[in-house]
């Protein structure tokens, strides 16, 4: 079945610093991924969707600029928090498809996870 | 715009009963409607995909329902065990990416 990976599974950064997760899809190829953000017992927030070869669609309220994605091939997305602070300690989860071989009908498939706390 | 309510928040119940959450949408415009589990800490593992055309899926001692017209899913859980204690999300797929309810927190009692 589908596998999303997501590396690192935790990181502890200085405020000020940048910090980047990486998202890669095992075995398909995902031409959309998606970065979600946990607040502790929160649902999932969707931030952003990560279009391959194209720039990136932030939802509302997220600022891109901080929240730098990256998704140059078919099977890799990164997100870059960049100029990390306290607030943004959070835990990150990517998502990917496999459209191309099912369409819309296809679940979804979720990383493990990211925690980044900022120190 | 989309939105997804669980019930209960939480639930507490000893080993061995057989348990029910709850899934409501708003709009029944959807491709399909998945079930999560997520451990704390942890990422999201697919339980069950229910397709919009679909009333069931089952999987093991899970069973999912989905009325789509009513904007209603059910997750059965038969015979709950120490080690179904999770945080269980609903999640529907339609025109948007995946819009997901704040789910249910699940533990089960030995």
């Amino acid at each position: 079945g589908a596998v999303v990976s997501q590396h690192p599974s935790w990181v502890i950064c200085k405020s000020g610093t940048s910090v980047k997760i990486e998202c890669r899809s095992l075995d398909f190829q995902a031409t959309t991924m998606f970065w979600y953000r946990q607040f502790p017992k929160q649902s999932l927030m969707l931030m952003a969707t990560s279009n391959e070869g194209s720039k990136a669609t932030y939802e509302q309220g997220v600022e891109k600029d901080k929240f730098l994605i990256n998704h140059a091939s078919l099977t890799l997305s990164t997100l870059t928090v960049t100029s990390a602070h306290p607030e943004d300690s959070s835990f990150y989860i990517c998502s990917a498809r496999d459209y191309l071989t099912g369409g819309a009908n296809y679940g979804y498939t979720f990383g493990s996870g990211t925690r980044l706390t900022v120190v | 715009k989309q939105e997804v309510t669980q019930i209960p928040a939480a639930l507490s119940v000893p080993e061995g009963e057989n348990l029910v959450l709850n899934c409501s949408f708003t709009d029944s415009a959807i491709y399909n409607l998945q079930w999560f589990r997520q451990d704390p800490g942890k990422g999201l593992t697919s339980l069950l995909l229910i397709q919009s055309s679909q009333r069931e899926q089952t999987s093991g001692r899970l069973n999912a329902s989905l009325d789509k017209s009513s904007g209603r899913s059910t997750l059965y859980i038969a015979a709950s065990q120490p080690g179904d204690s999770a945080t269980y999300l609903c999640a529907v797929s339609g025109n948007t990416p995946l819009v997901f309810g704040k789910g249910t927190r699940l533990s089960v009692i030995a």
